[in-house]
């Protein structure tokens, strides 16, 4: 079955460079997500990758994918406390009607 | 920007009380879902919608809960009989139709924190 990996917890300072880790195990899997939930609001879509793509850049972030290993980073550049909050990646479940798998979340604190 | 909306952000009901949570989807939008996260846990699938018909649904999706898009734009999650375990944060998302779009990621509302005693 699916399941996708991440670990709790990041601490980082203003102005560092994030990488939030993820680990998923199916190898089919076509799109691949990272979402952010900030306190008491729902899941913003920051970015997502196609899995014939090895890497993709949006501004401050950037999403590298290693299909062999099936290990997702994000990167994010200058961090900056608004940055704080719970990151999620997520994989479209193959042959599904759109259901995502949701790691359960890193949140990442940005300390001045 | 256009967004998913849900009603109530929160809800306290007892235990064996049904309740109806809402959700307006983007209006161009024909694939609707909803997700649960209980606190402290992962983000689950509950059910798909298309077509006015269930897609999927998880194991979590018991005769107990039930979806209905009763008009053009809303989109219905109705639990008959409540227990505690069914307090969590419940999402509501919607997604374009295309096999293309559909990878471009779906549009979760803030979601309805449902708090069962």
């Amino acid at each position: 079955g699916e399941d996708v990996e991440q670990s709790l917890f990041l601490s980082v300072r203003e102005g560092d460079s994030s990488v939030i880790n993820c680990t998923y195990t199916d190898s089919s899997s076509t799109y691949l997500y990272w979402y952010k939930q900030e306190p008491g609001a729902g899941l913003q879509l920051l970015t997502y990758i196609f899995s014939n793509m090895d890497m993709k850049q949006d501004q401050r972030l950037t999403v590298l994918l290693n299909k062999k290993d099936k290990h997702l980073s994000l990167r994010i550049a200058d961090t900056q406390t608004g940055d704080s909050a719970i990151y999620f990646c997520a994989e479209r479940v193959p042959d599904s009607w759109g259901k995502l798998q949701f790691g359960a979340g890193t949140q990442v604190v940005v300390t001045p | 920007e256009p967004e998913v909306t849900q009603t109530p952000s929160h809800q306290v009901t007892q235990m064996g009380q049904e309740v109806i949570l809402r959700c307006v989807p983007i209006s161009n939008h024909l694939y609707f879902y909803w997700y649960r996260q209980i606190l402290g846990q992962k983000v689950e699938f509950l059910v798909s919608f298309y077509n006015n018909e269930i897609s999927e649904k998880s194991e979590i999706f018991d005769d107990q809960f039930s979806v209905e898009r009763p008009d053009g734009s809303n989109f219905t999650l109705k639990i008959r009989s409540t227990k505690l375990e069914d307090s969590a944060m419940y999402f509501c998302a919607s997604s374009e139709i295309s096999e293309t779009t559909l990878g471009y990621g779906y549009t979760f509302g803030s979601g309805t924190r449902l708090t069962v005693v």
